[in-house]
């Protein structure tokens, strides 16, 4: 069955420090993935989403995700980390033929920066 | 951008009372979801649709219906709200292929006491 798993409920980081962001997805198709990121008070909104084909996928705010196949994986990166990113990061899966589609969250990483 | 609405944004109510949860989408995309977000469970789907009149069942159901009267309206009933419902709801819209993207409103945020 179709999944996503986000094994880190929360990071917290350094402003300006690195940041990466693990997601692992289960599926035996074609993956279309996403990332998504809520701040406080808000819907979701997307930071980027693979299509088949470049592995790295460049986002908005600095974000880029890197596909991997063999490892089932999507993780989210970013060189510099800035106090606007605090907020909660899911990773998703979408599936579906014609006609159908679906989609599959992760539980979600809850990303603190410190000064 | 698509526009997804929601309303209300903030709703109180008591165990057994009625709640309807109201979304419109002005993109006429296809489908469109209602999502609940709980601490320690992400979001999870309640109901979609993929057109007009049409209703499909997603993962946690129960306790919930859902009515799709438009392209553009979608609304999520609670008949007899319990406070295990207390949550905060999204609406959701997509074109309907599968390597495109969820459009989210702004939630509501539903307390039942």
């Amino acid at each position: 069955a179709q999944s996503v798993t986000q094994p880190d409920a929360r990071v917290t980081v350094s402003e300006g420090a690195s940041l990466q962001l693990r997601c692992k997805y289960s599926y035996f198709g074609t993956p279309y993935l996403f990332w998504y990121v809520q701040y406080p008070r808000q819907g979701l909104q997307l930071l980027l989403k693979y299509y088949p084909g470049d592995p790295v996928v460049q986002g908005v705010n600095g974000f880029e995700a890197e596909f991997s196949k063999s490892n089932s994986s999507f993780h989210l990166r970013k060189a510099s980390v800035h106090w606007s990113d605090w907020a909660v990061y899911f990773c998703a899966v979408s599936i579906g033929n014609t006609g159908y589609q679906n989609f599959y969250f992760g539980k979600g990483t809850s990303l603190t920066v410190i000064p | 951008e698509a526009a997804v609405t929601q309303s209300p944004r903030n709703k109180v109510t008591v165990t057994g009372g009625n709640v309807t949860l109201s979304c419109r989408q002005t993109n006429s995309h296809n489908y469109m979801y209602w999502y609940r977000q709980d601490t320690g469970h992400g979001l999870r789907l309640i109901h979609y649709s993929y057109g007009a009149g049409n209703l499909q069942i997603g993962d946690v159901p129960d306790g919930y219906k859902a009515t799709r009267t438009t392209q553009e309206d979608f609304f999520l009933l609670l008949e007899l709200a319990s406070p295990s419902q207390t949550s905060l709801y999204f609406c959701a819209s997509s074109v309907g292929f599968s390597n495109e993207r969820l459009f989210f409103g702004h939630g509501t945020k539903l307390s039942v006491l």
